[in-house]
């Protein structure tokens, strides 16, 4: 039971280039999140995915795209990374929507945008 | 609209010494409460969380959180620390009425725990 994984861990981009950074979890929730999380500013929510087939916006959701590609998957897309973008991205995923529920968090992928 | 204040970002403690961490809320409706914890180079994890209920709620490894809601805090105490409980703690606030659990995090709170 790996729980919540994110790949890559690391990543260098350069101005302009795209990626898109995965996130999978193996305990069968229904809900799934991505936030950034930036110095002395916290996690901020940038997607959310309340269950299998829906998206909405967070936060701070321009820049990026998502797709929940099955009830596992969670992905986020940088289409034209900028050096604003230069965080840790972190996945999480909860069992509902419910307030009341705990999130459980990703390892993170630190990303670098030159 | 929910926000979340945590005033110090760093506290240095030595070990086998009380800490207080600090949180406060502002939120126009109900609220569930949350204290998560990251470790170096990890992801966040639940410390405790308050829902409803007894306003005291303890962690496995000895830290407890107050729920007071005349003063709309909900502070992270443990009576004696160790070197192992440096890390960067989140509190984190969400309610109901929406359709997901969007969580609001505090900036965090650096403990630094010293021999």
């Amino acid at each position: 039971n790996a729980g919540v994984t994110q790949t890559p861990k690391f990543q260098v981009l350069k101005t302009g280039q795209s990626m898109t950074l995965q996130c999978a979890q193996d305990m069968n929730h229904n809900s799934m999140y991505w936030y950034r999380q930036d110095p002395g500013m916290g996690l901020r929510l940038i997607y959310y995915s309340a269950s299998e087939g829906t998206t909405d916006k967070g936060e701070v959701p321009n820049g990026y795209n998502v797709s929940r590609l099955n009830k596992r998957e969670f992905s986020l897309r940088l289409e034209s990374a900028a050096p604003s973008q230069t965080s840790v991205y972190f996945c999480a995923s909860s069992r509902r929507g419910d307030s009341k529920e705990t999130q459980y968090f990703g390892p993170g992928t630190r990303l670098l945008v030159l | 609209a929910q926000s979340v204040t945590q005033l110090d970002s760093q506290v240095p403690v030595f070990e086998e010494a009380p800490v207080e961490l600090r949180c406060n809320y502002s939120s126009s409706v109900s609220v569930y409460l949350f204290w998560y914890v990251q470790y170096p180079n990890q992801g966040l994890q639940l410390l405790l969380k308050y829902l409803s209920g007894s306003t005291l709620v303890k962690s496995i490894n000895g830290f407890e959180a107050e729920f007071n809601k005349s003063q709309t805090s909900f502070h992270l105490r443990k009576p004696s620390v160790h070197i192992s409980d440096t890390a960067e703690y989140f509190c984190a606030v969400s309610s109901d009425g929406g359709a997901t659990n969007k969580l609001i995090f505090g900036t965090g709170t650096l403990l630094a725990v010293q021999p």
